[in-house]
């Protein structure tokens, strides 16, 4: 059984571009959640989706969208980026919406 | 203001030591989680509670619904503990990844 997994691991951009960060969730879990966390802080709750669908979404601007794949994995995606998008990107997949979370490694990016 | 608050901020001991990170919150919840994250960013969930005392080898989490705190014990701490323990709440009417993090207590078990 595979864990979860994050790609790319670490990322450089430049402030104003697009950014795509991936995550395959374990077997067997339908919901992906996508937190955010800044240096020294806790993470902060972006989003999750259910089965392909938005299922909550934490205080973040829509250029912080996401989609959910027939397979169950995900993507964030951030547009427009700003020099505080600088973070640790953390994905959880869990069993359902009542499930233990399971953390992928993260995507630490950092925009210039 | 953080709706979770942990205390202490940073933690030094000695292996072998007894270990308590605290950790309260505002407002009602449904769960209440510990989490583990070691230096190279990586989460593992080491307990999902609602209610009374849940038990992992040397780990030890608690929670006081109406006192609105829990905690997590390490016995005979050992210098792999070292990391940094998120205490995360999930409040009534959330779904289950809508967590609310406190900041993190960072733990150094010295040899």
């Amino acid at each position: 059984e595979t864990g979860v997994t994050q790609s790319p691991t670490h990322l450089i951009k430049t402030r104003g571009q697009q950014v795509t960060l991936r995550c395959s969730s374990q077997s067997g879990h339908n919901t992906v959640s996508w937190y955010q966390q800044a240096l020294g802080q806790g993470p902060q709750f972006i989003f999750q989706y259910y089965r392909e669908e938005e299922n909550g979404r934490g205080n973040f601007p829509p250029r912080f969208s996401g989609l959910q794949f027939p397979n169950y994995s995900s993507e964030l995606n951030v547009n427009a980026l700003e020099l505080d998008d600088s973070a640790l990107y953390l994905c959880a997949s869990s069993p359902g919406l009542d499930g233990e979370l399971f953390f992928g490694e993260g995507s630490r990016l950092t925009v210039l | 203001k953080n709706e979770v608050e942990q205390s202490p901020q940073n933690l030094t001991a000695q292996e072998g030591e007894f270990i308590t990170i605290n950790c309260s919150y505002s407002v009602g919840i449904s769960a209440l989680h510990w989490l583990q994250q070691h230096p190279g960013g990586g989460i593992v969930s080491l307990f999902m509670l609602s209610s009374g005392k849940k038990k992992h080898g040397r780990l030890i989490a608690t929670i006081n619904i109406q006192e609105k705190h829990s905690s997590l014990h390490i016995t005979a701490s050992h210098p792999r503990d070292s990391a940094v323990y998120i205490c995360a709440v999930r409040y009534y009417g959330g779904s289950q990844g809508n967590l609310i993090f406190g900041k993190g207590t960072k733990l150094s078990v010295k040899p």
